[in-house]
């Protein structure tokens, strides 16, 4: 099956700091999506970005298909930040299953 | 938009029980699905339902069991529970590729 893999693991701030994370990915996908699990174990859904770019207030994605990765920009970052950031892929049709990478644990300090 | 919501949020059984867990959707969603999140790890997809009254199997589909009677309404059944399934269960539903999951049921087999 297709393999997906996030870095860095661990991710340390000060509030107000920018950070990048990425997610590799082994296959063409149809999907790709963002999420944040945030400390009471939610899934936010960030963004639905299959290719090219997309913004949302201080966050951005970047998905370069051809090269299969994604990046998830974060700016100014927020004690409220916090949590796990996951990437999700699917490949093949709608109503397939999305793969989760292992996820990135970020902790903004204040 | 209610979203997806599930039920029960909070659960406890002993080994040998059964339970069903409730997903519903009002957003008009064909595809639904079932995944499962374990400690300090991405989600994993149990079963996956394409339409009403279909289901199929997903990557961990061992020891549980699904419904789709009603469009908006996705079981997921555990005949007899194990302490392996402790787990945080999410429904997601879909139109075409983006997941929306919902809030997540905290399940502990003792």
């Amino acid at each position: 099956g297709i393999q997906v893999e996030q870095s860095p693991p661990d991710l340390i701030l000060q509030e107000g700091a920018n950070s990048t994370l990425r997610c590799n990915f082994s296959d063409s996908v149809n999907n790709l999506q963002w999420f944040h699990q945030n400390p009471w174990g939610q899934l936010i859904n960030l963004f639905y970005i299959p290719s090219g770019t997309k913004q949302n207030g201080r966050l951005s994605a970047t998905t370069v298909a051809t090269e299969r990765y994604s990046l998830l920009y974060i700016s100014s970052s927020q004690t409220t930040d916090s949590g796990v950031y996951f990437c999700a892929v699917l490949r093949g049709s709608a109503g397939n299953m999305l793969t989760f990478g292992g996820g990135t644990r970020l902790m903004v300090k204040p | 938009n209610a979203g997806v919501t599930q039920t029960p949020k909070f659960r406890v059984l002993k080994t040998g029980q059964s339970m069903t867990l409730l997903c519903a959707q009002d957003m008009n969603h064909e595809y639904m699905y079932w995944y499962r999140q374990d400690p300090g790890m991405g989600l994993r997809l149990i079963h996956y339902s394409v339409g009403e009254g279909t289901t199929a199997k997903g990557e961990v589909p061992d020891g549980y069991n699904v419904s789709r009677l009603k469009k908006q309404n996705f079981l997921l059944g555990l005949e007899s529970a194990a302490p392996s399934q402790t787990s945080v269960y999410f429904c997601a539903s879909s139109r075409t590729f983006e997941q929306y999951f919902g809030p997540g049921t905290r399940l502990t087999v003792t």
